[in-house]
């Protein structure tokens, strides 16, 4: 069965802090991981990560894929009061044909302290 | 064990057809929404429902209806008024009322495919 394990659940940290979140997968015909993050609505897209290696930077946060050992990391550095969220990661797989389904972790839920 | 289910996985109607997806919870949680997924897309909301008997449009709610008469149940119906139906639809529910951030647990989808 195709499953994406988070962690940690829950983290509290103070401003400026950098913090790592994990992501695990196991999936078959994996084609991409998502990152998102949730506020209080629609979670808002950050990253879509494809390939092994290669980072993606969005100002201070950044992600990066390691298809071997089948997980990925979320870093955000200099945290600030507005990244408290709860941060999801989803793995889309190939299977549905041409279009891929979304199997969502249990997120990981952060609150930046002044 | 608790969880969300959605059912069927895949699912396939006429052009023209009214379709209704299931969304069901066991976590005991107030809040339940309804999303959809396209590709190279991020998710997107149609309807959320804070409490029982209550329910808001999203950001796409045209097109679709939706009732929530058990805190447990979140049935989404595709009217033939949706003009791209075909999509990856996806179920959430949360454990507040949504005034707080609050993680929201996915099932684990319905595609649907208008033919």
């Amino acid at each position: 069965e195709d499953k994406v394990v988070q962690s940690p659940l829950s983290l509290v940290v103070h401003e400026g802090d950098t913090v790592t979140l994990n992501c695990s997968y196991e999936v078959t015909n994996f084609r991409s991981l998502l990152w998102y993050k949730q506020e209080k609505k629609a979670p808002t897209f950050l990253f879509m990560l494809t390939s092994s290696g290669i980072e993606k930077k969005s100002g201070r946060l950044s992600s990066i894929l390691d298809k071997k050992e089948l997980f990925s990391i979320l870093n955000i550095t200099a945290t600030q009061t507005g990244d408290s969220a709860v941060y999801l990661c989803a793995v889309e797989n190939e299977d549905g044909g041409s279009q891929g389904n979304l199997i969502f972790g249990k997120g990981t839920k952060l609150s930046v302290k002044p | 064990d608790g969880g969300i289910t959605q059912s069927p996985k895949y699912l396939f109607r006429k052009e023209g057809q009214n379709v209704t997806l299931s969304c069901e919870q066991n976590l005991n949680h107030d809040a339940m929404y309804w999303y959809r997924q396209d590709p190279g897309q991020g998710l997107r909301l149609i309807y959320y429902s804070q409490i029982v008997n209550d329910f808001q449009k999203g950001d796409i709610a045209e097109g679709y209806s939706v009732s929530r008469e058990k805190k447990e149940s979140f049935p989404l119906t595709v009217t033939s008024a949706q003009k791209n139906p075909t999509a990856f639809y996806l179920c959430a529910s949360s454990g507040t009322s949504g005034s707080s951030i609050d993680t929201q647990y996915f099932g684990p989808g319905t595609r649907l495919t208008v033919l």
